[in-house]
C-alpha cells in the first residue's frame, strides 16, 4: 500500500464548478500537508500549505486536513480553464528522517472546459 | 525574489554517459533536495543537503550522487546511465530542514538513449 493515495482521474468539469481533490494518507507521523498544481512540462507550483486539522482558505483554493480520519482535501471553487492542470498532495514528517522529503500522491489530472 | 533555478532545462545522453544537473535555491535557502519524477513512479525522493552535508537520502542506488556548495547551490551526478534514467529531475528548496514550505524549481529533463 502507497503511503499517500491520490485518485489520478482524469477530472474534467465545466467552468465554474466547484472542483473536489482528495488524498488518505497511512502514516500518522506525517504533520504538514501540501497541494501542487503542476502544468504540462514544469515544475510543481506550490498552492497551499498546513499543518493542523481544519481548513485553510487562499483565494478560490480551500484546503482541508483531518488528521484523525487521514484525509486531506483541495476545493477549488469558480473553477477556470486555466485551472486545467495536474494536482499532486504532497505530505512530510517531523525529524530527521524526513528532512527535505515530501511524500506525493499520484497526482490528479484536470480539465476544466469553458 | 527569484525562484529555485536549474540548469539545463534539456538534455540528451547516451547510456553508459554520466551527467551532473545544477540548482540554485531561492535566496537565503539553506536546504536543497531533489526529486525524479517519471511516468510510471511519479515523484520520488532523491537526497536533500543542508550546510554542504546529505542529511537525508531515500532509496536510489548509489549511482545517484549530489553535492551542496557554501552558497547553498547543489549538484546531482548520475553516473552510468541507464535509459530507466530518463526522467524530469526536480530541485527544491526550503528555508529551513524540518519545516516549512518547499518550492520547486523547472526541472532539468534528461533523455537517456
Amino acid at each position: 500500500q502507497k503511503e499517500v493515495e491520490q485518485d489520478p482521474g482524469p477530472l474534467s468539469v465545466p467552468e465554474g464548478a466547484i472542483v473536489s481533490l482528495n488524498c488518505t494518507y497511512s502514516n500518522s507521523a506525517f504533520q504538514y500537508f501540501m497541494w501542487y498544481r503542476q502544468y504540462s512540462r514544469k515544475g510543481p507550483e506550490l498552492l497551499m500549505y498546513t499543518y493542523s486539522s481544519g481548513n485553510k482558505e487562499d483565494g478560490r483554493f480551500t484546503a482541508q486536513v483531518d488528521k484523525s480520519s487521514k484525509y486531506i482535501s483541495l476545493f477549488i471553487r469558480d473553477s477556470q480553464p486555466s485551472d486545467s492542470a495536474t494536482y499532486l498532495c504532497a505530505i512530510r514528517g517531523a525529524g530527521g528522517t524526513s528532512y527535505g522529503k515530501l511524500t506525493f500522491g499520484q497526482g490528479t489530472i484536470l480539465t476544466v472546459h469553458p | 525574489k527569484a525562484g529555485v533555478t536549474q540548469t539545463p532545462r534539456y538534455l540528451i545522453k547516451t547510456r553508459g554517459q554520466q551527467v551532473t544537473l545544477s540548482c540554485s535555491p531561492i535566496s537565503g535557502h539553506r536546504s536543497v533536495s531533489w526529486y525524479q519524477q517519471t511516468p510510471g513512479q511519479g515523484l520520488q525522493f532523491l537526497f536533500e543537503y543542508f550546510s554542504e552535508t546529505q542529511r537525508n537520502k531515500g532509496n536510489f542506488p548509489g549511482r545517484f550522487s549530489g553535492r551542496q556548495f557554501s552558497n547553498s547551490r547543489s549538484e546531482m551526478n548520475v553516473s552510468t546511465l541507464e535509459l530507466g534514467d530518463s526522467a524530469l529531475y526536480l530541485c527544491a528548496s526550503s528555508a529551513t530542514e524540518g519545516e516549512g514550505t518547499i518550492y520547486f524549481g523547472e526541472g532539468s529533463w534528461l533523455t537517456v538513449v
